[in-house]
């Protein structure tokens, strides 16, 4: 099945840009997303990119996909105290299936 | 659109008891719901496969007559964790998906506290 891994904690400032990582291992995932999952909350869809596209742009958020690498980045910019979550990656390598990573705790510092 | 409910949000039971969970999609069929759990600090573990009108597909290592799970209608699912032990407190929660280009939009999840 398909490995999504991501780094376990990420701690920015206010106001600085933040970047989460993720890499995939199943060359075949048509979907790749990016989940938001607050304190008590169930996930939150945030965004989301299809494997034939580099890059995604919607308000603060940036996707950007190498799909050679299999890896997937989150940037978030002019992050707010608000943003602080766990971020969830997934890929979905077929209809049907859906493999999350463990999900990185991001702190916003103030 | 693309909501999911999710109910109860809490429950607290004692063990030996059962308790259900419910997962409905509210302006959407699903023919297909996830169930999952997510223990502490780790991702979300799928458990199974619920699919309107047959069994459902129960992941590896999963008690599929521990964790009943029932998909009735196209809008339903539910989950039923029978004879509840301390270890199966956590949090569950399920999705689905319209298809198409929603991705998956999950429920608010039912954190379960067996004592």
């Amino acid at each position: 099945g398909e490995d999504v891994e991501q780094s376990l904690f990420l701690s920015v400032r206010e106001g600085d840009s933040s970047v989460i990582n993720c890499t995939y291992t199943d060359s075949s995932s048509t979907y790749l997303y990016w989940y938001k999952q607050e304190p008590g909350a169930g996930l939150q869809l945030l965004t989301y990119i299809f494997s034939n596209m580099d890059m995604k742009q919607d308000q603060r958020l940036t996707v950007l996909l190498n799909k050679k690498d299999k890896h997937l980045s989150l940037r978030i910019a002019d992050t707010q105290t608000g943003d602080s979550a766990i971020y969830f990656c997934a890929a979905s390598p077929g209809a049907n299936n859906l493999f999350f990573g463990t999900g990185t705790r991001l702190t916003v510092i103030p | 659109g693309a909501v999911v409910s999710q109910h109860p949000s809490r429950v607290i039971c004692k063990s030996g008891t059962s308790v259900k969970i419910e997962c409905r999609s509210l302006d959407f069929q699903a023919t297909t719901m996830f169930w999952y759990r997510q223990f502490p600090k780790q991702s979300l573990m799928l458990m199974a496969t619920s699919n309107e009108g047959s069994k459902a597909t129960y992941e590896q290592g999963v008690e599929k007559d521990k964790f009943l799970i029932n998909h009735a209608s196209l809008t339903l699912s539910t989950l039923t964790v029978t004879s509840a032990h301390p270890e199966d407190s956590s949090f569950y929660i399920c999705s689905a998906s319209p298809g198409g280009n929603y991705g998956y939009t999950f429920g608010s999840g039912t954190r379960l506290t067996v004592v």
